[in-house]
Parts: structure tokens; sequence; C-alpha cells
């Protein structure tokens, strides 16, 4: 079945051990986000790629970046993990930009910075 | 940038109830709107979704009605059932050549009493 992974879905880090969190697609769609949710909150968008084009959102720390090496591949790297770093990352898909597609969510990897 | 309320926060009704949850969006360039579900611990998964050029839409016992001229949409859960229970987000996009970035509401977590 065409679908979003995230791998690992939990991942226990270390306060300041930098992390990757990776997500692949198999729908082929050409833009790709990643989402951070705090516990009881909505989802808050970092960044995303519309196939290798980054854009990052004003708000988004300097401590998360990203890398999408393919169209299927794309991951989060977080260079110092905090305390408040720890949330559910989400990984989401989208067939195109510029028209009104679908996001589609991966199951997610929960963080826990200890 | 684009801010979306999203009320109530919490919403509790009897099986076989109706359910309203109602979201107000400030960019009247929005043209996009989801909505999702959140079951704990797991991903956020789109339900329904209408665009701009359309004023309500249905499926089954979810329905989804706009008023652009107000910035405001509503989503209607007929006949609810226990398996409804979960959080619920709604979102707001202006679709373009930015990209389709979702604005999401705060989430009203829904319970559905047997």
């Amino acid at each position: 079945d065409a679908m979003v992974i995230q791998n690992p879905r939990y991942q226990v880090t270390q306060f300041g051990k930098p992390v990757t969190l990776s997500c692949s697609q198999t729908l082929n769609h050409n833009v790709m986000y990643w989402y951070q949710q705090k516990s009881s909150q909505a989802p808050k968008l970092l960044f995303h790629y519309y196939d290798k084009d980054f854009n990052n959102e004003a708000d988004t720390p300097d401590n998360f970046q990203s890398r999408r090496p393919n169209t299927s591949f794309c991951f989060l790297d977080i260079r110092s993990p905090g305390l408040g770093d720890a949330a559910m990352y989400l990984c989401a898909t989208s067939r195109a930009r510029g028209v009104q597609e679908t996001q589609y969510f991966g199951p997610g990897t929960r963080l826990l910075v200890l | 940038g684009e801010n979306v309320e999203q009320h109530p926060s919490t919403l509790s009704v009897q099986e076989g109830d109706s359910a309203v949850i109602k979201c107000t969006y400030s960019d009247s360039a929005s043209n996009y709107f989801p909505w999702y579900k959140q079951e704990l611990g797991k991903r956020p998964q789109l339900i329904i979704d209408i665009r701009s050029n359309v004023g309500e839409k249905k499926d089954q016992r979810i329905a989804v009605t706009l008023n652009k001229t107000a910035k405001h949409f509503s989503l209607h859960i007929t006949e609810t059932q226990p398996e409804d229970s979960a959080v619920y987000f709604c979102a707001a996009s202006r679709v373009g050549a930015a990209g389709n970035k979702l604005t999401f509401g705060g989430g009203t977590r829904v319970l559905v009493k047997p």
C-alpha cells in the first residue's frame, strides 16, 4: 500500500545529543512537510520541501534542519535537542504545491529528551 | 499570517446526538479548509475538506459548511458513535506558489458517551 512511513516510531535521546528522524513515502508526492506536535496542541509546521526547494518557517529554530536526498526520503535533524523539543514529529506529503491538495500524514515519531 | 480559532476546545455528547465544531480564520485569501481527526497516539487523518468555491459538502454522517464572507467554517457530525471520540482539528490553507501551508486550529476533544 502506498503510504507515508516514519522511523523510528519512538526515539529517546539525551539533552544535547544530535538525533535524526526519517520519513519515506511511496506516494511519489512532490511536497514533504515536517510538523511538530506537542501534547494537546495542534501540529505546527517546521518546514517543507517542494521537490528539492526547501522552505523554512520564520519561527523554526536553527536547531532544526532538514534534508531531502531524493523524492522518497526526508530527514529531520535536531542538532542539540533540549527538553522543550520533546514532542511528536509528524511527516506529511502532498502531491503538488499551488493547488488544493490533501496532505497525508505519517504515523509520527515520538521524541523523548532525557 | 493566517490565524485559525477553533471552538469549543472540548465537547461531550450523548451517543446518537449531533456534534458541531466551529472555526474562524483571518486570511480572506485562504481557499482550502480540511478537517482532521486524531485518535490518541495516532496520526491526523483527513475526514473531509472543502474548497472555497463550495458552501457545503457532505459525506455520510459528516458535513462541513463554509461562509467565506464571515470567514468561518463548521464541522457537523450527526448520529454520533463512540468511535467518533477523538481530537478534531480544522485547518486553513492559502494555496499558492509559496506552498500549501496548513494553519491548524487548536483542536476540539470530542467525547461520545454511550
